[in-house]
């Protein structure tokens, strides 16, 4: 699977919006990109993904750069609870059923 | 169930003895993978299954690592001969079929094993 990057952490005031980059130079045209969080001492949960349409759901917006090189996850009103690390995952749509690789994601604060 | 299930939720062991870990996936999920998160961040895919036959094992330590997902049992995950490199979180996650358009993983709470 192709790398991605992230930065290590960053910050964000409660109710505001939230925008974590991601950047992957050398995604190829069968790769999904995908969206983890882990919440502090639970297992990784699912938030987003897209091929090259941005996209919406209840947790997050996912808007994906017209040369797919880099995507960002929107939180449009973080709260206390999205504190996390947040991972971005490349994911070849023709091995699905294959294991995630994760990176080191970022380090979400989101302070009161 | 709706939830991947783990047990135990902790475990300790001294060196060299026997850990074996549990993972009830999600009824109706055809794929089950284990993973190892040793330090915060970093995870290592350990093996997967489609129902009881392994899909990839590429991450396991063969000499004392060994997994298992018979019908109607849990799946598992047991070291024998734990060593203090051992210590981990380990997160069991099922995801659907492909062909039922699952690209999601659903992860368990995970098993703390701590060897001492």
């Amino acid at each position: 699977d192709a790398k991605t990057t992230q930065p290590n952490s960053m910050e964000s005031n409660e109710e505001e919006p939230v925008h974590l980059p991601c950047n992957h130079s050398t995604i190829s045209g069968t790769d999904y990109i995908h969206w983890y969080r882990q919440l502090p001492s639970q297992g990784p949960e699912y938030v987003i993904h897209g091929l090259t349409s941005n996209v919406n759901n209840r947790m997050a917006s996912l808007a994906i750069a017209e040369d797919r090189k880099s995507s960002t996850l929107i939180l449009h009103r973080a709260t206390l609870r999205d504190a996390a690390v947040y991972y971005c995952i490349l994911r070849d749509v023709r091995g699905s059923a294959r294991q995630l690789t994760f990176g080191s994601g970022t380090q979400l604060t989101v302070l009161p | 169930g709706e939830e991947v299930a783990q047990t135990p939720k902790h475990l300790v062991r001294g060196e060299g003895q026997k850990a074996k870990l549990y993972c009830a996936p999600i009824k109706g999920h055809s794929y089950v993978f284990w993973y190892q998160q040793v330090l915060k961040n970093e995870f290592k895919f350990l093996i997967s299954f489609q129902n009881e036959n392994v899909f990839d094992e590429t991450g396991m330590p063969k000499e004392r690592f060994s997994a298992k997902c018979l019908p109607n049992s849990p799946c598992s995950l047991e070291i024998q001969a734990t060593k203090l490199e051992d210590s981990a979180v380990y997160f069991c996650a099922s995801s659907p079929s492909p062909g039922t358009g699952g690209h999601e993983q659903y992860f368990g709470p995970g098993t703390r094993l701590t060897v001492t």
